[in-house]
């Protein structure tokens, strides 16, 4: 069965530009989990959902990052005004329930040049 | 908050020695720790977790409360063991995982 799928691998953009990150769980997985990375860190986490209900995004920077969930499967990141400092490794991890087993995709490599 | 610290970025050892990686976390609560491991060019994924005390590759890990630990350890480190380790927290599995920065394992033969 195929794993936790993020598109794109790689995006790389300019100061200012708007970007979407996708992120499409494991089937079933009712828990959605947002992290991103930078060089020489550990997974620092964004936000998470439950459904499609947003339960706790205290890790988002700022309000230039949002995520929905509207139909508790497939989610987008969302950050506006891209800044030179969101660059990173954008992880997205899903488990059957929250509090359990996290499945981690690829990740999608943001560069903001 | 919960914090978890991974004091060293790398470690490098020879083949046949042993391994332990260091995990310490700030929580006065009743923690649920795991180690999470990313192999060249693979994802992130569970190794082990605490509360299920198991050994997977032939690596273990003790949860210390009273020196707040999770040291994971192997007794005869193998060339596929290198990897980036990573020690996690959750508490009680109410919060999302908290993660640590991370150590480079390499073995060499």
């Amino acid at each position: 069965g195929a794993g936790v799928s993020q598109t794109p691998s790689n995006k790389v953009t300019e100061k200012g530009k708007y970007v979407e990150l996708r992120c499409d769980p494991i089937s079933g997985h009712t828990a959605l989990y947002w992290y991103r990375q930078s060089l020489g860190q550990g997974p620092e986490f964004l936000i998470y959902f439950q459904g499609t209900g947003a339960a706790d995004d205290s890790g988002l920077p700022n309000d230039r990052f949002f995520a929905v969930r509207p139909e508790g499967s497939v989610s987008t990141l969302k950050i506006q005004r891209t800044e030179r400092g969101d660059s990173a490794v954008y992880l997205c991890a899903s488990s059957l329930r929250f509090g359990e087993k996290l499945f981690f995709g690829s990740g999608t490599q943001l560069s903001v040049l | 908050a919960q914090r978890v610290t991974q004091p060293e970025k790398l470690l490098s050892v020879f083949k046949g020695a042993p391994v332990e990686l260091k995990c310490n976390y700030s929580y006065s609560g009743s923690p649920e720790l795991f180690w999470y491991v990313q192999y060249s060019r693979q994802r992130l994924q569970l190794l082990l977790r605490h509360i299920s005390r198991e050994s997977i590759k032939g690596f273990t890990a003790d949860l210390n409360k009273g020196e707040t630990s999770f040291h994971l350890k192997k007794p005869f480190a193998q060339e596929e063991d290198s990897a980036m380790y990573y020690c996690a927290l959750t508490v009680s599995g109410n919060t999302p995982l908290v993660f640590g920065k991370g150590t480079r394992l390499s073995v060499i033969a």
